[in-house]
């Protein structure tokens, strides 16, 4: 059973402060990792993916990535209110020579004007 | 603009009353996935194509079945839909090609509502 953890909040930070969102999976050869945004009543909107160890940057964005500690992180620098939604972490692995991707149940994060 | 699109975007039915789902897409994607999300859950994947090449996810009901008659379309059939079967229908694309570093993208769902 390929496991991906995160809590699931909500997170709240005030408006421009810096928000930490952590994810956890189990399945030591998994090789992409995504971030998806979802609003509520709407569909997963990728933000972010990473492959290789160490941090990505996109804008306000920065992916995180330790293999060894099985852990990925999404950092957003100075928050909006229109940041506030579910974060889902996404892990990829191989089965049956496919690729599948399990997702976390997602943390919410809510930004206080 | 290459976009995944799903209609209708809100479906009721009632108890047991057959239902298709549809879901297209512009990107030339070779991969198409359905995945069932409830309310505060993960997005759940129940089969996808690879080409022509149906996957069926182990715990998916026998209730759940999907056609992919080409490229560019997939439909996802509920023969007798339960009040468990509410949910969020998503649909999603990816392109296949690469064994590490395939992304999926979400077309915006199929909001199922069962009296």
């Amino acid at each position: 059973q390929k496991e991906v953890e995160q809590n699931s909040g909500p997170l709240s930070v005030p408006e421009g402060a810096i928000a930490s969102l952590n994810c956890t999976y189990s399945d030591r050869g998994s090789q992409s990792f995504f971030w998806y945004r979802q609003y509520s009543g709407k569909s997963p909107e990728l933000i972010m993916s990473i492959y290789s160890n160490g941090d990505k940057e996109d804008g306000r964005f920065t992916a995180q990535l330790n293999k060894a500690s099985q852990y990925v992180s999404l950092l957003i620098r100075d928050s909006q209110p229109s940041d506030s939604a579910t974060y889902l972490c996404a892990v990829n692995w191989a089965s049956g020579g496919y690729q599948k991707v399990t997702f976390g149940t997602g943390t919410k994060l809510q930004v206080i004007p | 603009d290459a976009m995944v699109i799903q209609n209708p975007r809100y479906q009721v039915t009632q108890f047991g009353k057959p239902v298709t789902l549809s879901c297209s897409q512009t990107l030339n994607h070779n991969v198409m996935y359905w995945y069932q999300q409830k309310s505060s859950q993960a997005p759940k994947l129940l089969f996808h194509y690879y080409d022509k090449d149906f996957n069926n996810e182990a715990d998916t009901p026998d209730n759940f079945q999907s056609r992919r008659p080409n490229t560019s379309f997939c439909f996802l059939d509920i023969r007798s839909p339960g009040l468990g079967d509410a949910a969020m229908y998503l649909c999603a694309t990816s392109r296949g090609d690469s064994p590490y570093t395939d992304t999926q993208y979400f077309g915006p769902g199929t909001r199922l509502t069962v009296l």
